[in-house]
């Protein structure tokens, strides 16, 4: 079965600082998912990625899947204590978009002020 | 984009008693919807998927019995976590699937907390 595999698991950054967050698949990833939680709520959608090398971006994340479709990286550009939170990624079991999701086990973002 | 609305937020309940989750489309019909369920500092685990009109199909390991889930609108998924147990308290979240093929998205509701006690 398809498993990923995060990494780091927890981060903690300076306010302003930039960061990365990796997610890495077993199998090829036909629909990538990065998300963020934070603890009890639930989960903000924040790009998908289908593509190999393709990269989203949205203010300052961005998102790439490399040309292998097996990893995934998020970049934060100039931290703020706004982006603190759990960041997930998911991917789509089958081949192609079915929307059923496994997750890999989060990276615990905190940005110090 | 989508929204998708859990409800309650959170609930208590006695042990052994059932408990019902909704997880509802507001904008858009969702033939297919998912249950997750996430233990404290874990990630989610996928539970069952939810189709419109049809029976649910459950992730192994995961009892059917359990965990009724009925699908009977385009719009409106329930999960019902029968016989409650401690060990049942989770945070429980669903997801639904808009567009189609290669543009397929899937939203997440707000999720629900159930303690048993």
């Amino acid at each position: 079965s398809q498993e990923l595999e995060q990494s780091p698991q927890s981060l903690i950054v300076q306010e302003g600082k930039n960061l990365t967050i990796n997610c890495t698949s077993s199998k090829t990833l036909y629909g990538l998912y990065w998300y963020k939680q934070k603890y009890g709520e639930g989960l903000i959608f924040l790009m998908m990625l289908q593509k190999g090398g393709e990269e989203k971006s949205h203010e300052k994340i961005t998102a790439k899947l490399d040309e292998k479709k097996q990893q995934s990286s998020l970049h934060i550009t100039a931290s703020q204590p706004s982006h603190a939170g759990i960041y997930l990624c998911g991917a789509d079991v089958g081949s192609g978009n079915t929307g059923k999701l496994i997750f890999g086990q989060g990276t615990t973002l905190q940005v110090k002020p | 984009g989508a929204v998708v609305s859990q409800h309650p937020s959170w609930v208590i309940c006695k042990s052994g008693t059932s408990v019902k989750i909704e997880c509802r489309s507001l904008d858009f019909q969702a033939t297919t919807m998912f249950w997750y369920r996430q233990f404290p500092k874990q990630s989610l685990m996928l539970m069952a998927t939810s189709n419109e009109g049809s029976k649910a199909t459950y992730e192994q390991g995961v009892e059917k019995d359990k965990f009724l889930i009925n699908h009977a609108s385009l719009t409106l998924s329930t999960l019902t976590v029968t016989s409650a147990h401690p060990e049942d308290s989770s945070f429980y979240i669903c997801s639904a699937l808009v567009g189609q093929l290669m543009n397929t998205e899937a939203f997440f509701g707000q999720g629900t907390r159930l303690t048993v006690v």
